[in-house]
């Protein structure tokens, strides 16, 4: 089977960093996805690792170990719109479906 | 560019009733999927299709049965409706070759009384 271990909260304020972890296990690994969701609406793609290391998008990082079953994402110059529930995903092997985790909700204050 | 369209966006069942939520992409992904979310739950996988003829389960299958009817449309059906089906339900569509970012609907909002 496959799970995904995140925080379910997290609060910070204007300005600053925030990290959420995940931690995973899976029985075969195909890539570690970040999604974003405001109120309920529609998930949006963040960011996607097949590989270690941090790719970076704008004020969103993403970091991946392959060897500790672990990433996170980074968020920085945090911003009130940045309030929203962030989920990590994976794929157990190309072609099949998101595994989500329970997500994280990320409170942004000012 | 409509993306991922999900209909109904609201509904209302009484137990045992059936409904069939409908979903249709128009990007030419080969992969849809079912999610149903609950509060404290995440996104849970209820069935999707690696492409068109073809359907798996998921996580949470029970209580439900999906359609691939082309490659942009894929239906699921309540045959027999619970209130433990009261839920929001995601429909996504990917490129499965891409195989990196997948697209959502913007939600069904299912309640069973």
């Amino acid at each position: 089977g496959q799970s995904l271990e995140q925080p379910s909260e997290v609060t910070a304020v204007e300005g600053a960093i925030v990290q959420i972890n995940c931690t995973y296990q899976t029985s075969g690994f195909y890539g570690l996805s970040w999604y974003q969701q405001h109120d309920g609406g529609a998930p949006t793609f963040l960011s996607y690792n097949a590989l270690d290391g941090l790719e970076e998008t704008g004020r969103f990082s993403s970091f991946l170990s392959r060897s500790d079953s672990y990433g996170y994402l980074l968020l920085q110059e945090l911003q009130m719109k940045d309030s929203a529930s962030y989920f990590c995903a994976v794929r157990g092997q190309a072609g099949t479906a998101l595994i989500f985790g329970k997500g994280t909700t990320l409170s942004v204050s000012s | 560019n409509a993306g991922v369209t999900q209909t109904p966006k609201f509904q209302v069942l009484k137990t045992g009733q059936s409904m069939t939520l409908q979903c249709a992409q128009d990007m030419n992904h080969n992969s849809m999927y079912w999610y149903r979310q609950d509060p404290g739950m995440g996104l849970r996988l209820i069935y999707y299709s690696a492409s068109e003829g073809t359907t798996d389960k998921g996580e949470v299958p029970n209580g439900y049965n999906v359609s691939r009817l082309n490659k942009r449309e894929f239906s699921l059906r309540l045959e027999s409706a619970a209130p433990s089906q009261t839920s929001v339900y995601f429909c996504a569509s990917s490129d499965r070759g891409m195989d990196t970012e997948a697209f959502f609907g913007q939600g069904t909002r299912l309640t069973v009384v």
